[in-house]
C-alpha cells in the first residue's frame, strides 16, 4: 500500500505562514488532496488535485505538489485555523497521511 | 445544500453485527459515487468501502473485505453499511461521505463499539 508521511505538529505565530508537507513516493505523479478537521467535527476538503479550492474555502489555503512532497499552505494564519490537517492520495486504494496538528502561537 | 446524515452506530459485542445508514439529500444521489470511512479514537481517517454512482462497482479495504457490505437505495436516498463479525478494532466513528477520488462532503459521523 502507498505510504504517506506528514510531521505530527506544526506550530506557527498568529498572522504567519504554516506550510504543512505531505510525503510520499513520486507523490507529483499522483493528484492529493487535503482535508482539515476540527475536534468533534467531520473532516471537510480543503484543497483537492494538489491546488484546488472547492467553493467556500479561502483563499489563504493553498496547495502544492513536486517530486515526492506535496504541501499545504495557509496564509495568515487565524485562531480558528487550529486543527488537524490530512493529506489523501488514491492509488489503487485510498490512502490518508497520519495528519498535523496546528497550533496558533 | 448537500447534506448527509449517518445513524446506525451502537455497542455490539464482538463477532456481532450492525447496519449504517446515510441519508443523503440537496443534490441528486443517483450520480455520485460513495463512501464510508471510518476513524479509531485517537486516530486519522481510513476508507472503508467505496460504491459507484449506479452500484455496479463496490470495492473494500483489505481489513474489512468478507466482513462488511456497501450497498445504496436510490428510492430512499440511502447508502447502507452492512457490518458483520465484527472485532474491537473495528471500534470508530464511521462516516459516509462523497465523491471519487476526494471525499468532497462528509457526514457527522456515527460511533460504532465492539465490546463485550
Amino acid at each position: 500500500s502507498y505510504e504517506l508521511t506528514q510531521p505530527l505538529s506544526v506550530s506557527v505565530a498568529l498572522g504567519q505562514t504554516a506550510t504543512i508537507a505531505c510525503g510520499g513516493n513520486n507523490i507529483a505523479s499522483k493528484n492529493v488532496h487535503w482535508y482539515q478537521q476540527k475536534p468533534g467535527q467531520a473532516p471537510i476538503l480543503l484543497i483537492y488535485r494538489d491546488n484546488i479550492r472547492p467553493s467556500g474555502i479561502p483563499e489563504r489555503f493553498s496547495g502544492s505538489n513536486s517530486g515526492d512532497t506535496a504541501t499545504l499552505t495557509i496564509g495568515r494564519v487565524q485562531v480558528g485555523d487550529e486543527a488537524d490537517y490530512y493529506c489523501q492520495v488514491w492509488d489503487h486504494t485510498y490512502a490518508f497521511g497520519p495528519g498535523t496538528k496546528v497550533t496558533v502561537l | 445544500q448537500v447534506q448527509l446524515v449517518d445513524s446506525g452506530g451502537g455497542v455490539v459485542q464482538p463477532g456481532g453485527s450492525l447496519r449504517l445508514s446515510c441519508v443523503a439529500s440537496g443534490f441528486d444521489f443517483k450520480d455520485y459515487a460513495m463512501h464510508w470511512v471510518r476513524q479509531s479514537p485517537g486516530g486519522g481517517p481510513e476508507w472503508v468501502a467505496f460504491i459507484s454512482y449506479d452500484g455496479k462497482d463496490k470495492n473494500y479495504a483489505a481489513s474489512v473485505k468478507g466482513r462488511f457490505t456497501i450497498s445504496r437505495d436510490y428510492s430512499r436516498n440511502s447508502l447502507y453499511l452492512q457490518m458483520d463479525s465484527l472485532r474491537p478494532d473495528d471500534t470508530a466513528v464511521y462516516y459516509c461521505a462523497r465523491g471519487e477520488m476526494a471525499f468532497d462532503f462528509w457526514g457527522q459521523g456515527t460511533l460504532v463499539t465492539v465490546s463485550s
